[in-house]
């Protein structure tokens, strides 16, 4: 079946403008979570979406960003006022409900955000 | 919160050599230990992950161990091939007021495997 998809793939923008990201999940993937990986750099949790709970918001680093979900589809990542410093890969991954268990999550190709 | 440090940054190894990759997590809490493999400009991948109630799995010519004890955990990929090369990251999952929801990584391992 279909993976996890991101849109756009690139985004440049100037500073001070808003910009959304898009994630689409794997279908009957309850969990969402968007990431940010700077060049070079590990994985940065930014907010993680599970179905009607309240999302954990815990990662986000600043109140330029962000981020909504419909349901248990579609999510879209805002950041405002962009600033050079966002310049980064944003990645998207879903899962199963996850536990204490363990889950693997799935991630999308990611949107490579520049701010110029 | 749960914090992941992994050595070493960079690997060089022979093709055919043993590598292994080192993280240590501060959150005794954390039960779940994946690693993903994520080539140049594509996605990261889970190649192996394992519970906190496992001491070591194998998979093929990858094996991670668990020492929930000191905290810390190894990825071990015996008789590498040049498709090998790539960057791995280590994560673990820690108990949030939501459940086990989200991955903390480390910083990554740049792995480069020599004909």
């Amino acid at each position: 079946g279909a993976g996890v998809s991101q849109s756009p793939s690139n985004k440049v923008t100037e500073k001070g403008k808003d910009v959304e990201l898009r994630c689409d999940p794997i279908s009957g993937h309850t969990a969402l979570y968007w990431y940010r990986q700077r060049l070079g750099q590990g994985l940065e949790f930014l907010i993680y979406f599970q179905g009607n709970s309240a999302p954990d918001k815990s990662g986000l680093p600043s109140d330029r960003f962000s981020a909504e979900r419909t349901g248990e589809s579609v999510s879209t990542l805002t950041i405002q006022r962009t600033q050079q410093e966002d310049s980064a890969v944003y990645l998207c991954a879903s899962s199963v409900i996850p536990g204490p268990g363990g889950y693997e999550q799935f991630f999308g190709p990611g949107t490579r955000l520049t701010v110029l | 919160g749960e914090n992941v440090e992994q050595h070493p940054s960079t690997l060089s190894v022979q093709e055919g050599d043993s590598a292994v990759i080192k993280c240590t997590y501060s959150d005794s809490a954390s039960n779940y230990f994946p690693w993903y493999k994520q080539e140049l400009g594509k996605r990261p991948q889970l190649i192996i992950d394992i519970r906190s109630n496992v001491g070591e799995k194998k998979d093929q010519r990858i094996a991670v161990t668990l020492n929930k004890t000191a905290k810390h955990f190894s990825l071990h990929i015996t008789e590498t091939q040049p498709e090998d090369s790539a960057v791995y990251f280590c994560a673990a999952s820690p108990l949030g007021s939501g459940g086990y929801n989200k991955l903390i990584f480390g910083a990554g391992t740049r792995l480069a495997v020599h004909p």
